[in-house]
């Protein structure tokens, strides 16, 4: 099983700063790995996909990068609605398709 | 719009059974693979269960092997799972999603979830 672990586990940024995750694999995913973004009482929504893709509808604010093992989601400019739990999640080795625990944006 | 929107989330006791349900719409259901995904309460997300597009290929988690199946029926655009041998740690809102076409990859969109909660 790949197991996928995100840094750090709580970002704590201001409005306007640039946030950066980080989505490590314990083997290789290749670019096959993805990004969501989960609101309180919503499901998760995609928002990159193929490592660097953005999903239809999100902002360029939005960047993913990486490859192999290590993976990095780069929100350029934080808006108030993009303070949310992000989740990445691999589909290279499957089954089982892994999702890391989650890194938490909050506001500072 | 592509719309999943699940149902029979409830109360069930320890050891009991549920069956959920998933209404796909705004897509051709019988061309894409699906999956089963669970959130506990404050937790991440944990695929559970996989089923292509015909129906001939299934996997499931480990977690959840042996007591859950999963299952379609692509002329009512309809996803299951039937849920056995409930326990507290199956507590979770469960997540439909489609999961690709040509081959199986992420998972896009979601359902809204329905929530299952195993007490006494």
């Amino acid at each position: 099983e790949t197991v996928m672990t995100q840094s750090p586990a709580t970002l704590s940024v201001s409005p306007g700063e640039r946030a950066t995750l980080s989505c490590r694999a314990s083997q290789s995913v290749g670019s096959n790995l993805v990004w969501y973004q989960q609101k309180p009482g919503q499901a998760p929504r995609l928002l990159i996909y193929g490592a660097s893709t953005r999903a239809t509808g999100i902002p360029a604010r939005f960047s993913g990068s990486g490859s192999g093992t290590e993976f990095t989601l780069t929100i350029s400019s934080l808006q108030s609605e993009d303070f949310a739990v992000y989740y990445c999640q691999q589909y290279n080795n499957w089954p089982p398709w892994t999702f890391g625990q989650g890194t938490k944006v909050e506001i500072k | 719009q592509v719309q999943l929107v699940e149902s029979g989330g409830g109360l069930v006791k320890p050891g009991g059974s549920l069956r959920l349900s998933c209404a796909a719409s705004g897509f051709t259901f019988s061309d894409y693979y699906m999956s089963w995904i669970r959130q506990a309460p404050g937790k991440g997300l944990e695929w559970l269960s996989y089923i292509s597009s015909s129906g001939y290929t299934i996997y499931y988690a480990d977690s959840v092997k042996g007591r859950f199946t999963i299952s379609r029926d692509n002329a009512k655009n309809s996803l299951y799972l039937q849920m056995n041998s409930l326990r507290a740690e199956d507590t979770a809102v469960y997540y439909c999603a489609r999961a690709g076409s040509s081959i199986p990859n992420w998972f896009d969109p979601w359902g809204q979830g329905t929530l299952v909660t195993v007490s006494s």
